[in-house]
């Protein structure tokens, strides 16, 4: 079974600042990825970043990066210089290979408040 | 043309309706996939089509009835639905294949349905 865990279920961060957003998994499948996706409160979910499981080097798209600790099981995604912009509901996300790799499920999520 | 297009946005409808949920895609996707989310939730799969057929489905009431007429439309067919089904309906499309595996899914913005 694979499970997703998001522990924070809002967090602020002072615009311009870095901020931090948790994510643990749990999956038997031996390959897999691990997603971010934005959720403003328009609905749509954005795609942010991707990691694979045997990727070396940690992503990074612009202003976001993924920490990836394989042993910790964990993938925390790092916003960098906030803006007013990237407030939003932000979810982890993982998709393994046991289903031909169309079953991504959630977490929880996190909910990101930027304060001017 | 990177979108993913939803109609309509918004649904209010008797629990005797018979309505129709839209999705279309032109990004060459071949797998295309339905979500509910209810409000503070994480989006929950409902149903997968790869190459126009019908992949997973999550164990859905057959209340909801997907359909797949080719390669750029899904469609969500629902009918004699419960209030308990007011959710976001969100649809999405990825690549296949083994090059694929990187890729977050391009969602739609959504579909509101309230079921009275």
């Amino acid at each position: 079974a694979q499970k997703i865990t998001q522990t924070q279920p809002g967090m602020f961060v002072q615009e311009k600042e870095a901020v931090t957003l948790d994510c643990t998994y749990d999956t038997s499948d031996p390959s897999y990825g691990l997603f971010w996706y934005k959720q403003p409160s328009s609905g749509e979910m954005i795609f942010l970043i991707y990691q694979g499981s045997y990727d070396q080097q940690n992503a990074t798209e612009g202003r976001y990066s993924l920490n990836f600790q394989k042993a910790r099981k964990s993938a925390n995604l790092v916003i960098s210089a906030s803006q007013l912009g990237d407030s939003a509901m932000y979810f982890c996300a993982m998709r393994g290979i046991h289903t031909g790799g169309f079953k991504t499920i959630f977490g929880a999520g996190t909910r990101l408040f930027v304060k001017a | 043309d990177t979108e993913v297009t939803q109609t309509p946005k918004h649904l209010v409808m008797g629990m005797t309706n018979k309505k129709s949920l839209k999705c279309e895609q032109h990004m060459g996707h071949r797998a295309m996939y339905w979500y509910k989310q209810k409000a503070k939730k994480p989006p929950e799969l409902m149903f997968v089509y790869s190459y126009e057929k019908l992949s997973i489905n999550e164990s859905v009431p057959s209340r909801f009835s997907p359909e797949c007429p080719n390669s750029s439309l899904l469609n969500l067919h629902l009918h004699a639905l419960q209030p308990e089904d007011s959710a976001l309906y969100l649809c999405a499309s990825s690549p296949t294949g083994t090059g694929s595996r990187g890729y977050g899914y391009t969602f739609g913005s959504g579909t509101r349905l309230t079921v009275v």
